[in-house]
C-alpha cells in the first residue's frame, strides 16, 4: 500500500529559530511530492512541488528537499515566524494514480514568541 | 470568488440523518476532488472528477456515501444514514487541468462534520 510517513508529530519552536521536517514515503511508482501547510480551520495550501528529477525547491524561507532514491524529502523553515504555525503535509502523487495524492500525517509546528 | 468554496462550514447531525455538502469550484477548473480528514490526521481521498464524470470513487468509504457533480462545476457529497465515524473535516480541491504532473490542486476550508 501507499504510503507516507511524517516526523516529528509535532514540533515546538522560538520565532526566528529553524527547522527540518522530514518525511518518507513507498508510494510507487514516483510521480511528484509536494508539501502543503494547513492552517487551523483551513484548507492545505501548496509550498513546493517536486518531480523525480528534481532535488531542491524554495518558496521564500520553505526549502524542500527530495532523495528519489532513499525515498525521503524535508522541508527546512529559516528564522521562523509566528505565522509559521501551522500542519504541514507531505503529499506524495504515483505515476498510475493520475492526479490522486496520498497524503501524510501532518508535522504540527507551532512558533512561540 | 477567487477560491474554491465549501458550505456550509460547519454540519451537526444527528445519526442516521442524511447530509449534503457543497463544493463551488474555481471557475474553469476541470478537476475536483473530495477529501475526508480525521482530527489531526492528513486528509485522505475520496473520489475524482473529471468536468461531469466521476473517474475515481475508490476512496468513498461505504456506499453510504455518493458524490456528483453534474454539470461539471458545482459538486455535492451526499452521505446517507449518518454515523458517528463519518465525523471528519470534509475537503473539496480543484485543479485546472487533467493529469499533469504538477498540478496544483487548491482547496476549500472544509466542512466540518459532527455526527452525534
Amino acid at each position: 500500500k501507499n504510503q507516507v510517513e511524517q516526523s516529528p508529530q509535532s514540533l515546538i519552536i522560538l520565532e526566528g529559530k529553524n527547522c527540518t521536517l522530514q518525511c518518507n514515503y513507498t508510494v510507487s511508482p514516483f510521480s511528484n511530492l509536494r508539501w502543503y501547510k494547513q492552517d487551523t480551520g483551513r484548507g492545505p495550501v501548496s509550498l513546493t512541488i517536486m518531480t523525480f528529477s528534481e532535488n531542491t525547491k524554495s518558496n521564500g524561507r520553505y526549502t524542500a528537499t527530495l532523495d528519489a532514491d532513499t525515498k525521503q524529502s524535508s522541508l527546512h523553515i529559516t528564522a521562523s515566524q509566528l505565522s509559521d504555525s501551522a500542519s504541514y503535509i507531505c503529499v506524495v502523487s504515483a505515476i498510475a494514480a493520475g492526479n490522486k495524492l496520498t497524503f501524510g500525517g501532518g508535522t504540527r509546528v507551532l512558533v512561540k514568541p | 470568488g477567487a477560491g474554491v468554496s465549501q458550505s456550509p462550514r460547519y454540519k451537526v447531525a444527528k445519526r442516521g440523518q442524511d447530509v449534503a455538502l457543497r463544493c463551488d469550484p474555481i471557475s474553469g477548473h476541470v478537476s475536483l476532488f473530495w477529501y475526508q480528514q480525521a482530527l489531526g490526521q492528513g486528509p485522505e481521498f475520496l473520489t475524482y472528477f473529471q468536468n461531469e464524470a466521476q473517474l475515481d470513487k475508490s476512496g468513498l468509504p461505504s456506499d453510504r456515501f455518493f458524490a456528483e457533480r453534474p454539470e461539471g462545476s458545482v459538486s455535492t457529497l451526499k452521505i446517507q444514514r449518518t454515523q458517528q465515524e463519518d465525523s471528519a473535516v470534509y475537503l473539496c480541491a480543484s485543479s485546472l487541468q487533467r493529469i499533469l504532473s504538477k498540478n496544483i490542486q487548491y482547496f476549500g476550508a472544509g466542512t466540518r462534520l459532527s455526527v452525534l
